[in-house]
């Protein structure tokens, strides 16, 4: 089975702070994706990577930072939290292959105080 | 962008009742994605149906492309059903990113 796993499930962390949020697959896949979850508005996407070091904007990346330094796991930066990114934080990934079929990980529940 | 809209946003069934969830989407896709996301947060993919119907046990799903909807069926439903449903699609321009309906929230009480 595939396996997506996220650092944190719970993090509480206080305005201008800089967080890390990190994600691992298991899988060897290549496309790796930062969502969040707001209610009402479903998963927007934050940022998304095809490849180590390499990254796309999604629709919201203000405020966020990636990195991905090796295929297997893909990091969120929160450079200065703000209250406004209390959030639920999902990663996702997809094989090249088939990259339709998109495998999450249990989400990071963030509040920003 | 493409628009998804998903319909109900909220459903309150008895265990055991039927339901057709609906999701409306504004262009031609590539990709259509059923998702069931668990009171724990966990998402899980129940179908990859870009056109056509597929079942899996008591769900399941038909999409119709060129009228720009999907349905997904649960039959008998059960208390372990209760969650938020979301319909995800991709476009048709090569690009692969997926566009997230604002999901069905499902209470199935006993």
């Amino acid at each position: 089975d595939v396996k997506v796993t996220q650092s944190s499930r719970y993090l509480v962390k206080r305005t201008g702070e800089k967080v890390f949020l990190e994600c691992v697959q298991d899988m060897d896949h290549e496309n790796m994706f930062w969502y969040r979850q707001d209610p009402g508005l479903g998963l927007r996407l934050i940022y998304f990577s095809y490849d180590v070091k390499m990254k796309e904007k999604g629709d919201i990346p203000e405020g966020y930072s990636v990195s991905r330094e090796k295929k297997e796991r893909f990091s969120l930066i929160l450079e200065s939290a703000s209250t406004n990114q209390t959030s639920m934080y999902l990663c996702a990934s997809t094989p090249a292959a088939n990259a339709w079929t998109q495998y999450f990980g249990p989400g990071t529940r963030l509040l920003v105080l | 962008g493409i628009q998804v809209e998903q319909s109900p946003p909220d459903l309150i069934l008895q265990e055991g009742a039927n339901s057709t969830l609906r999701c409306n989407f504004s262009d031609s896709v590539n990709n259509l994605q059923w998702f069931h996301q668990n009171p724990w947060g966990q998402l899980i993919n129940l179908f990859y149906i870009p056109s056509g119907t597929k079942q899996n046990g008591r769900l399941s799903a038909t999409t119709v492309a060129t009228e720009r909807y999907s349905l997904l069926y649960i039959s008998s439903s059960q208390t372990t059903d209760s969650g938020v449903y979301f319909c995800a699609v991709g476009g048709t321009g090569g690009y692969q990113k997926v566009t997230f309906g604002t999901g069905t929230k499902l209470q199935v009480i006993p």
